[in-house]
Parts: structure tokens; C-alpha cells; sequence
């Protein structure tokens, strides 16, 4: 089983609609949540950055942690066309080595 | 933030060469790290890169092969040595300062 699972997709959804994205994990030890955004042939892009459990928002994007049932969400309002993209989930345990595990991505298509 | 910049963006090389990727970026930080996100797949940690000590490599990636060089707090290289075919990837340095950013990746593929 790996550390990190996450729903591949893709997933299709109409222009406005609310996405939802999750991911779950084994390791009790992760602390660090972050949410990626990677478009065809870029690099990843932080998009979310939380410690511990809780909720974050950021615009249209808003990021929770359940650690007690080791699962992690992203929600996207009003989708756009230009949210179509792979995200990843990717966490790290509370050392310094701050590494990160990395779910396996999940493809979003937002249709006009 | 971090603005993080990779010299070559790609390459396509023989089998058996080296390949160095250069990685720069425009703030001092301590901990570096080099991934491999092979075609279709998730990011995997080579290696984490630390000033004035040597990198750690993860499980499966050895230094013979991956030798690393961190000369300062702002540039780091990855030098890929004696390539095959499998490893065709894209490359990513990242740096962790409160969240932990990505550069745009080298793609590299050997032939």
C-alpha cells in the first residue's frame, strides 16, 4: 500500500461547478499538507501550505486536514477553464528533513 | 516565495553520457532537494541537498550515479552519469522555506 493515495481521475466537471480533490495517507507522522497545481510540461505549484489539522482558504481554493482520519482535501469554487491541470497532494513529517511524499495526481478537466 | 530557475530546460542525449542540471535560486536557503517525475507519474526524491554536507539519498538512488554538488546557499547541481533509456524524466530541484517550491524542471531523454 503506499503512503499516499490519491484518486488519478480524470475528473470532468462543467465550467462554476465546486471540485473536490482528496487524498488519504498512512503515516500518522505527516504534519505538512501542501496542494500542487502542475500544468502539461511545468513544474509544480504550491498552491496550499497547511500545518497540522484545520482549514485554509485562499480565494476559490480551500484546503482542509482531518488527521484524525488521515485525510486531506482541496476544494475548488467556481471552476474555470484554467484550473484544468493535474494536482498533487504532498505531505511531510514534523523533522527537518521537510521531504516530501507525493500522492499520484489527479487530472482535472473544467469544460467551458 | 521562491523563484527557482534549471539550466538545461531539456535535453536529449546518448546512452552512456552525463548530463549536469544546474539549479539557482534567487534567495539563500538551506534545504535543497532533487526529484524525478518519470513520464505519466508523481514526483520521487532522489536526494535532499544540504549546505556544507553531503546530500542524502533515498532509498533506490545512489550517489555514483547521481552525484550532487550544493557549493553555496543558492545553486545546487545534479549530475545524471551513465544514462539509459529509463532514465527519460523530468528533473525538479525544490527548496523548503515555509511551503516548498518547485522549479520548472529539466525533461531529459536518452536514446
Amino acid at each position: 500500500q503506499k503512503e499516499v493515495e490519491q484518486d488519478p481521475g480524470p475528473l470532468s466537471v462543467p465550467e462554476g461547478a465546486i471540485v473536490s480533490l482528496n487524498c488519504t495517507y498512512s503515516n500518522s507522522a505527516f504534519q505538512y499538507f501542501m496542494w500542487y497545481r502542475q500544468y502539461s510540461r511545468k513544474g509544480p505549484e504550491l498552491l496550499m501550505y497547511t500545518y497540522s489539522s484545520g482549514n485554509k482558504e485562499d480565494g476559490r481554493f480551500t484546503a482542509q486536514v482531518d488527521k484524525s482520519s488521515k485525510y486531506i482535501s482541496l476544494f475548488i469554487r467556481d471552476s474555470q477553464p484554467s484550473d484544468s491541470a493535474t494536482y498533487l497532494c504532498a505531505m511531510s513529517a514534523n523533522t527537518g528533513r521537510r521531504a516530501l511524499t507525493f500522492g499520484s495526481g489527479t487530472r482535472l478537466q473544467v469544460q467551458p | 516565495s521562491a523563484v527557482i530557475s534549471q539550466k538545461p530546460s531539456r535535453d536529449i542525449c546518448q546512452r552512456g553520457t552525463s548530463l549536469t542540471i544546474q539549479c539557482q535560486v534567487d534567495s539563500q536557503v538551506t534545504m535543497m532537494f532533487w526529484y524525478r517525475q518519470q513520464p505519466g507519474q508523481s514526483l520521487t526524491l532522489i536526494a535532499t541537498a544540504n549546505q556544507g554536507s553531503e546530500a542524502t539519498y533515498e532509498s533506490g538512488f545512489v550517489i555514483d550515479k547521481f552525484p550532487i554538488s550544493r557549493p553555496n546557499l543558492t545553486f545546487s547541481t545534479l549530475t545524471v552519469s551513465n544514462m539509459s533509456p529509463e532514465d527519460s524524466s523530468i528533473y525538479l530541484c525544490s527548496v523548503a522555506t515555509e511551503g516548498q517550491y518547485f522549479g520548472p524542471g529539466t525533461r531529459l531523454t536518452v536514446t
